[in-house]
């Protein structure tokens, strides 16, 4: 059972433009969510995070939304730059059965085009 | 630089070896993870250590055994490994708040250990 999903493992996106990063989550215990961002031969490094009591966080080029009612995070990259290009991991966080959890998503490869 | 260091970056063993992976973390956090990653599968929590107590182990098999020697270290021993264990190992390191709770959520990976069993 996959508790955080991410359903599209590849997107290509025209340099400058928009790139949406989708998630959909099924445990509404998570209270905490994060993307992480992984280049090749390299550790996730943490990129944004996002509380369950709020519903949109920002940071640059960088927005989090988050729908708590369709269990649905995007993460916007605006514009999108080819230094972009890396595998996007959504994580939810929160107690579980008495413990806490992080749990990852699949990931999504991010290709920004010139 | 991530302030985690795992070591080696890449190892190629037999059935039969022994090895052990190594991490290091140099930013005073007190909980430490092993992650696996395989091809097109999410991140899969193997184990944890909470103030160099182990506080979880996700059905991992004996053949995978951690050690936390103390807050700053992790080991992961492999012996007798099969080929579907080839895969990037993760170290992961976080601050945790008194009482055992993780805070947020948010943690430091290192590089990763690639791994191939041959």
């Amino acid at each position: 059972d996959q508790q955080v999903k991410q359903n599209s493992p590849s997107l290509s996106v025209q340099e400058g433009r928009i790139s949406i990063l989708n998630c959909d989550y099924t445990n509404s215990m998570f209270d905490y969510f994060l993307w992480y961002k992984k280049y090749p031969a390299e550790g996730p490094t943490f990129l944004i995070s996002i509380s369950s009591i709020k519903d949109k966080n920002e940071d640059g080029r960088f927005t989090v939304f988050l729908n708590k009612s369709a269990k649905h995070l995007s993460l916007h990259i605006v514009p999108s730059q080819p230094g972009d290009s890396a595998v996007y991991f959504c994580a939810a966080s929160g107690i579980i059965q008495g413990a806490q959890k992080l749990v990852f998503g699949q990931g999504t490869r991010l290709t920004i085009n010139p | 630089e991530t302030g985690v260091t795992q070591t080696p970056r890449h190892l190629v063993m037999g059935m039969t070896n022994k090895k052990s992976l190594k991490c290091e973390q140099h930013l005073g956090h007190n909980a430490m993870y092993w992650y696996k990653q395989s091809a097109k599968k999410p991140l899969e929590l193997m184990f944890v250590y909470n103030f160099k107590e182990q506080t979880e182990n996700n059905s991992v098999p004996s053949r995978f055994s951690p050690e936390c020697p103390n807050s700053s270290h992790l080991f992961l021993h492999l012996h007798t490994l099969q080929p579907e264990d080839s895969a990037l190992y993760l170290c992961a390191s976080s601050r945790v708040r008194t009482g055992g709770t993780l805070n947020t959520g948010e943690l430091f990976f290192g590089e990763g250990s690639r791994l191939t069993v041959l």
